[in-house]
């Protein structure tokens, strides 16, 4: 089952940041937040991850809160490009067999409007 | 450079046969991994390569079988198709088992 809980649907106008959140209470010291989103009928694509610090690239900014529990995928200037489903998973850095495993939630299905 | 590339992209299949796909991997990646994704139970992990050794495997029937090539690329198989088997099936390749993995554009596989 997926460590993470996200909304369902989020709705944003284009040109404003998009706020993403996402819950993982049970994360390990040693897991990862990814973050992925999957146009439709595409293959999901990777944004971004972390493990305790927050980072940024060129699509987006990933914030994780002091506890771990909890993050947020923030996409600074939306675009109508960027309506999808945002997929965030916890998965394994290190150490376990399951490390290339990774365990998709429902995801939150984000439209961008004009 | 090139991205993963699953050949082929659709695919109708008629019950109880049996179908392969193929998945090239991002040149260098030895990291190969399936899942199948569906309306209802949506994306789910199938199985992962790492240098030709199955490292995980979903919880699928012992109808769905992969491999992984001396070159990384991989193929699955399921025999005796099911209706249900009906799903976009999609290959990742990443570095190595730990860092990001990449999608292909998947196969449609649809069974009648």
């Amino acid at each position: 089952d997926a460590k993470t809980t996200q909304p369902p649907s989020m709705d944003c106008a284009e040109g404003r940041a998009a706020n993403l959140p996402c819950n993982h209470s049970t994360i390990s010291g040693n897991e990862y937040v990814y973050w992925y989103r999957q146009i439709h009928s595409q293959g999901p694509q990777y944004i971004i991850h972390g493990l305790k610090n927050n980072e940024t690239n060129e699509m987006a900014s990933l914030i994780i809160t002091e506890d771990r529990k909890s993050s947020t995928l923030i996409l600074p200037h939306a675009t109508l490009r960027d309506t999808a489903v945002y997929y965030c998973i916890v998965r394994v850095a290190h150490g376990s067999s399951n490390t290339g495993k990774l365990i998709f939630g429902q995801g939150t299905t984000l439209q961008v409007k004009p | 450079k090139a991205g993963v590339t699953q050949t082929p992209r659709y695919l109708i299949k008629t019950r109880g046969q049996q179908v392969t796909l193929s998945c090239s991997p991002i040149s260098g990646h030895r990291s190969v991994s399936w899942y199948q994704q569906t309306p209802g139970q949506g994306l789910q992990f199938l199985f992962e390569y790492f240098s030709e050794t199955q490292r995980n495997k979903g919880n699928f029937p012992g109808r769905f079988s992969g491999r992984q090539f001396s070159n990384s690329r991989s193929e699955m198989n399921v025999s005796t198709l099911e209706l249900g088997d009906s799903a976009l099936y999609l290959c990742a390749s990443s570095l190595k088992e730990i860092t990001e993995a990449f999608f292909g554009q998947g196969t449609r596989l649809t069974v009648v």
